[in-house]
Order: structure tokens, then sequence, then C-alpha cells
């Protein structure tokens, strides 16, 4: 199995425009999951899907912030528009049920 | 709501020496975890104790729990250069879900 497969590794926007983030959780998992991590505020929880319906989103920061998961071997992560306070590394995360979380790479957002 | 703390924050310790990693949390988690994230890299799963006095090891690693004291520990022997990483510990919300609440991370450095 591949892992989670997050897309872009690295993103470069500027402030104002819209940002997408993609990933492709591991097969035959049921739960991901959407972190961000900041030296200030740490690993943080934006939203988890179980079986592609949203369970929580009480973390997101937002309404500048959705998140989609049209089917279980996919997901985004969108920012609209864009802020320098949005940089960051956003992790996408699969399981199975009661199991650990696989991480995905991350997306290293830089918003300019 | 679910706090994880982990102290100390920074860990510098030399080869050869011991050390434990402290993890608390405040409401009732059904398991714990446990995370290794090297710099610039993802997230790795270490361990996942799932019963009051579950005690696993890995090499020189070895993570414990206490549900009665809501305490965790990762304790390093005989430390080498090659553990340097940062280590999370986080936990479940509980319930049917895996919705992890991650601590502050431990950035333990060995040095030769």
């Amino acid at each position: 199995d591949a892992g989670v497969i997050q897309s872009p590794r690295h993103e470069v926007t500027e402030m104002g425009q819209e940002v997408t983030l993609r990933c492709k959780p591991i097969s035959g998992h049921n739960s991901l999951f959407w972190y961000r991590q900041t030296m200030m505020r740490g690993l943080e929880l934006l939203i988890y899907f179980n079986n592609n319906v949203p369970i929580d989103d009480s973390g997101m920061p937002e309404d500048r912030f959705s998140a989609k998961m049209p089917n279980a071997s996919f997901s985004t992560l969108k920012i609209q528009p864009s802020e320098p306070r949005d940089s960051a590394v956003y992790f996408c995360a699969s399981s199975s049920t009661n199991e650990k979380l696989f991480f995905g790479s991350g997306t290293q957002l830089s918003v300019l | 709501e679910l706090k994880v703390e982990q102290n100390p924050l920074f860990l510098s310790m030399q080869e050869g020496k011991n050390y434990t990693i402290y993890c608390n949390y405040s409401t009732t988690s059904d398991r714990l975890y446990w995370y290794r994230q090297d710099p610039g890299k993802s997230l790795e799963s270490l361990f996942v104790l799932l019963s009051n006095g579950a005690v696993k090891q890995e090499g020189r690693l070895m993570a414990s729990l206490d549900t009665k004291a809501r305490l965790s520990t990762l304790h390093i022997t005989a430390a080498v250069h090659d553990l340097s990483a940062t280590y999370f510990c986080a936990g479940n919300y509980g319930g049917a879900t895996n919705k992890l609440i991650f601590g502050t991370g431990t950035l333990l450095a060995v040095q030769p």
C-alpha cells in the first residue's frame, strides 16, 4: 500500500488566492482527518470524516476553510481566500475504526 | 474537552543516558498513542496503549499507561543519536471515534 497520499507537497500562494489541498487515504480506511501543524499551536485537528461524512468540524478556524470527501478515496481541504496566518503544514491522516492513524507526508503551505 | 500536556518540551541528553517523557491528559481517554516526527517529515506511530497498566517496548523505547493517574510515560534507555526527534503523545477523545488530540510534543536531542 502506498500509504496516505497528499498533494501538493509544497504550495506557495499570494494572499487572497484560493488554495486546495488533496488527500487520498489508505484503501479500506473509513476515517479521514485533517490536521494543521504550526510552531505556535502545534498539531490541531481541523475536521474528520467517518464513512465520508463530516463528523466534527469544530476545529475549522473560519468560514474560509472548507473540506469535502466526495468518496472513500479522496478528500479536499480548501482555503478561500487564503491569508498569511494560514501558513502551516497540513496533514491528512486515515485509519480504520479504533485503529491508529496513518499520516500523509503533509503539504507545506506558504501564503505571502 | 480533552487536553493533553507533555513535559518536558525540550530534552537534551547524552548518548547512553536514560530519561522519561511524561504525558498527562485531562479527561478519560480510551487509548493513548505515541508518535515520532523527524524534522520536516510526517508522523510515525510508535505505540498504542489500550488499557490501564499497559506497557509496550520497542528497542530503546518503552511506553506505559496509568489511566487512573491519567498519565503515560515514554522511557528512553541508553539513548543514541538516532532517537533524536520530536515525540508526541495523543489521547483518543473517546467513544467509537479515533479523534486524537495531540500534546505539544517533546523535542529530543541526543548529543554524542
